[in-house]
């Protein structure tokens, strides 16, 4: 079966920094490209990140490009977002999701960032 | 990067259909066949309903279909259910490992 568990959400004060991790099992990390999602408390889906299947290659939105990055680790079968610079905007939960012909088939249950002073 | 248009709410009654429209660019969905559907009951994990535009994943119901024309995708639910009542997200890659959503679509039946 295949799950992704998602690890690391935490309250942290404005500029500070968090890593979240996403845990997969019952398939082969290094066989699919990989995205993280978010989605603030009342709010819709806002797409994150995506990183390739051997990291090579990665995409960010425009409203954390050069404050988050996405990394893998295929051998611990483990995908990461370090995100620094956190702002008020950025509290939401955050979601690891499996990409499939296009579309995120597979998404872990999420965890939940908190920026607040 | 701006959101996928769509409308803020759509409505049916049971066995009637139901089409939400996802408006982006030609950098978006008009450039890739790559326009994918979410469903999202509360508080629940965004389940996959389209992908490509209008492949459906194994134990999606035939009563969902996707279509796209020029900058323009569409969902459409056949048959509404009382379990259709949710919210839908469009999603589109716009080139380069970016991906863009939609601005969601509240579905209700009445």
């Amino acid at each position: 079966e295949v799950q992704l568990v998602e690890a690391g959400g935490n309250s942290v004060q404005p500029g500070g920094s968090l890593r979240l991790s996403c845990a997969a099992s019952g398939f082969t990390l290094r066989s699919y490209w990989m995205h993280w999602v978010r989605q603030a408390p009342g709010k819709g889906l806002a797409w994150v990140s995506r990183i390739n299947n051997d990291g090579s290659g990665t995409g960010y939105a425009e409203s954390v490009k050069g404050r988050f990055t996405i990394s893998r680790d295929n051998a611990q079968n483990t995908l990461h977002l370090q995100m620094n610079s956190l702002r008020a905007e950025d509290t939401a939960v955050y979601y690891c999701a499996r990409e499939y012909s296009g579309g995120l088939y597979y998404w872990g249950q999420g965890t939940l960032v908190t920026v607040s002073s | 990067q701006s959101a996928l248009t769509q409308p803020p709410s759509a409505s049916g009654s049971p066995g009637q259909s139901v089409t939400i429209s996802c408006t982006g660019t030609s950098s978006d969905v008009g450039a890739y066949n790559y326009v994918s559907w979410y469903q999202q009951h509360p508080g629940k994990v965004p389940k996959l309903m389209i992908s490509e535009v209008s492949k459906r994943p194994s134990g999606v119901p035939d009563r969902f279909s996707g279509s796209k024309s020029g900058n323009t995708a569409s969902l459409t639910v056949s048959g509404l259910q009382a379990d259709d009542e949710a919210d839908y997200y469009c999603s589109s890659y716009a080139g380069s490992n970016v991906f863009v959503f939609g601005t969601g679509t509240k579905v209700t039946v009445l």
